[in-house]
């Protein structure tokens, strides 16, 4: 069983949809979570940081974190067709300099 | 921009060969990780250095090795090349020195082993 979890998708939406995106886990050391965006072919992007458990918005972006159930979200409101790529959770134990895990990554399609 | 840059950013080089992949972090980050992204493995980490020494490894091959120079850019050196080493490699960096940093990531370089 991996370390994270994560439904590879493809996810496809409407533009203008609430996408939710999930990742479980499976060790319970794990502090910080983490959104990355992956355009194709590119590097992955930080979208959201959580450190425990809890909520934490940015614009469209809300991340959620229960550590309780080891399961973390990302929902995108109001989705647009620039959104479509490659979602990483990525997690991390007790210090920033520690490796970090990622699931295998969530493909999202908005089609207009 | 993340700030990190890598080069090259596409390899093409034959089984048996080896070849040195190239990362410099953001200015002002003593901390460097590698990640190797295959189709089917998803997102590994291979190893980390800080401020020039070796600092955790992950699933890091024999024939992987790395290194950290004084002005903190890394090599990623791959030996023996396989078909199946071909890959996205990453280099990520962040100070390593506050528990809220987190890893800014460069563009990758693709490397393909025919």
């Amino acid at each position: 069983q991996k370390e994270v979890e994560q439904d590879p998708g493809p996810l496809s939406v409407p533009e203008g949809a609430i996408v939710s995106l999930n990742c479980t886990y499976s060790n319970s050391a794990f502090q910080y979570f983490m959104w990355y965006r992956q355009y194709s072919r590119k590097g992955p992007e930080l979208l959201m940081y959580t450190y425990s458990s809890g909520n934490k918005e940015d614009g469209r972006f809300t991340a959620q974190v229960d550590k309780s159930s080891k399961y973390i979200s990302l929902f995108i409101r109001d989705s647009q067709p620039s959104d479509s790529a490659t979602y990483l959770c990525a997690m991390s134990g007790g210090y920033n300099t520690d490796k970090l895990i990622f699931g295998t990554g969530t493909r999202l399609q908005v089609f207009p | 921009d993340s700030g990190v840059t890598q080069t090259p950013k596409h390899l093409i080089t034959a089984t048996g060969q080896r070849v040195t992949l190239r990362c410099s972090p953001r200015s002002g980050d003593l901390s460097v990780y590698w990640y190797q992204q295959s189709l089917d493995q998803g997102l590994q980490f291979l190893i980390q250095y800080y401020n020039g020494e070796e600092r955790a490894k992950g699933n890091i091959l024999e024939r992987f090795s790395a290194q950290q120079f004084p002005d903190l850019h890394s090599e990623l050196n791959l030996s023996s090349l396989e078909l199946g080493d071909s890959a996205l490699y990453f280099c990520a960096s962040n100070e390593g020195t506050s528990d809220t940093d987190t890893q800014y990531f460069g563009p990758g370089t693709r490397l393909t082993v025919l």
